[in-house]
């Protein structure tokens, strides 16, 4: 089983701002297995990317995705109101994994 | 356009069993896998298993090996989890979800969630 770990627990940023956000995993993973939701308050995950960098159907192009082997990457380019949120990286291994999250808050 | 309608909240007795039911509508049924995902409070995701609707093949977390059944009724579009002898740390929101594509396995990414069942066991 995949453990991911994300960091940072809490990215603080403002609206207009830039997001990086960090996703390792225990061991190298194939890219195609490597997906991040969005979580708001009292709703279900939102699927943003897939395959590492492939955006959902209606995702903004302020989500991207990057990475290989342990190391992936989810960035928002440009910080709107709506995207303060909780994200979540998953694994789609035998037995699926997720991360324990990054908020982004104000 | 794919929606899944669950069923109600549950309070439950430790001890006792859990049976959470997801209606799907629009789309395919059966070439898709569902998944369960669940979420204790304040905490995070947690796959809880999947089901292939077309083979009937079932993969579960090993954590919940012994107590957790997923299932399906092709003819309502619905799918089932069941889980026993409830704890007090199977408190959470149980979610379904519908995989992104077809395939053999409900291991994600899923496209289409419900709104999660919150179930709270407690004596």
């Amino acid at each position: 089983e995949i453990v991911l770990t994300q960091s940072p627990g809490t990215l603080s940023l403002s609206p207009g701002e830039r997001a990086t956000l960090s996703c390792r995993a225990s061991q190298s993973v194939d890219s195609l297995l490597l997906a991040w939701y969005q979580q708001k308050p009292a709703q279900a995950p939102r699927l943003l990317i897939y395959s590492t960098s492939t955006r959902a159907t209606g995702i903004p192009d302020r989500f991207s995705g990057s990475g290989s082997g342990t190391d992936f990457t989810l960035t928002i380019s440009r910080l709107e109101p709506e995207d303060f949120a909780v994200y979540y990286c998953q694994h789609s291994g035998n037995s699926p994994t997720f991360g324990p999250g990054t908020k982004v808050d104000v | 356009q794919v929606q899944l309608v669950q069923s109600g909240a549950e309070v439950k007795k430790p001890g006792s069993s859990l049976k959470v039911s997801c209606k799907a509508s629009g789309g395919s049924f059966s070439t898709y896998p569902f998944a369960w995902v669940r979420q204790s409070p304040g905490q995070g995701l947690e796959w809880v298993g999947g089901i292939n609707p077309l083979l009937g093949s079932t993969t579960y977390n090993h954590r919940f090996q012994d107590r957790v059944s997923i299932s399906v009724d092709e003819p309502t579009r619905t799918v089932f989890l069941e889980l026993t002898s409830l704890r007090s740390d199977d408190t959470a929101t149980y979610y379904c979800a519908r995989m992104l594509v077809q395939g053999m396995a409900a291991t994600g990414p899923w496209k289409f969630w419900g709104r999660g069942t919150r179930v709270i066991v407690s004596a």
